[in-house]
């Protein structure tokens, strides 16, 4: 069936360096690729999407990039931030499908 | 806007007793979702829906019943509640397919 595999499951960071997630999909009809942040004890909330017509999409410390080839698509957090410790969801929905398939998650760590 | 707004916040249930998980938005949205989260876990899916008087079953629905007789509210039923229920549970709606999904604060229900 289709699956989203996620990595790394852990991620610790000095502040100020730069994280990266990555997500490989396997529906190659998958077209929509969105990244949930979700803090301590609070609901998964969208901070950046990227489709399947786009390569890559940025939104000030916050990239996605898309490879659609390999089917991967990856986060990259620049400049990190304390308040950027999460668990990061990635995901990935084909149209017509109703839902996403989800990753496992990625839970970050930025030490100050 | 509220957004997606859930009740109740918390919740424990004895082992055999039913209850009814309130899940309403305000956005207009076709499609909703119900998932339930287990500690340090991702995102299961439970049911979808993708229109009033429409329902269908995600990865992990035994043990739960839902309904969507209006557009706003999307009601998640537990019958004979058991302790591999405990979890986190987080309604969601989005616009449509391959859209961002807006999640609600979360029903955590612990049974004992």
């Amino acid at each position: 069936g289709e699956n989203v595999e996620q990595h790394p499951s852990t991620l610790s960071v000095q502040e100020g360096d730069s994280a990266v997630i990555k997500c490989t999909y396997s529906d190659s009809a998958s077209n929509y690729f969105p990244w949930y942040k979700q803090e301590l004890g609070k609901r998964p909330q969208l901070i950046i999407d990227i489709r399947s017509n786009v390569g890559e999409k940025k939104d000030q410390r916050i990239a996605v990039t898309l490879n659609k080839t390999a089917k991967h698509f990856s986060l990259h957090i620049t400049e990190t931030q304390p308040e950027d410790s999460a668990v990061y969801f990635c995901a990935a929905s084909t149209s017509g499908t109703y839902k996403y398939i989800f990753g496992t998650g990625t839970r970050l760590k930025v030490l100050a | 806007n509220a957004g997606v707004t859930q009740t109740p916040k918390f919740r424990i249930l004895k082992i055999g007793q039913s209850m009814t998980l309130q899940c309403t938005q305000d956005m207009n949205h076709n499609y909703m979702y119900w998932y339930r989260q287990d500690p340090g876990m991702g995102l299961k899916l439970i049911y979808y829906s993708v229109g009033a008087g429409i329902t269908d079953k995600g990865e992990v629905p035994n043990g739960y019943n839902v309904s969507r007789s209006t557009t706003e509210d999307f009601p998640l039923r537990l019958e004979l509640a058991a302790p591999s229920q405990t979890s986190v549970y987080f309604c969601a709606s989005s616009y449509g397919t391959s859209q961002p999904q807006h999640f609600g604060d979360g029903t955590r229900l612990s049974i004992l």
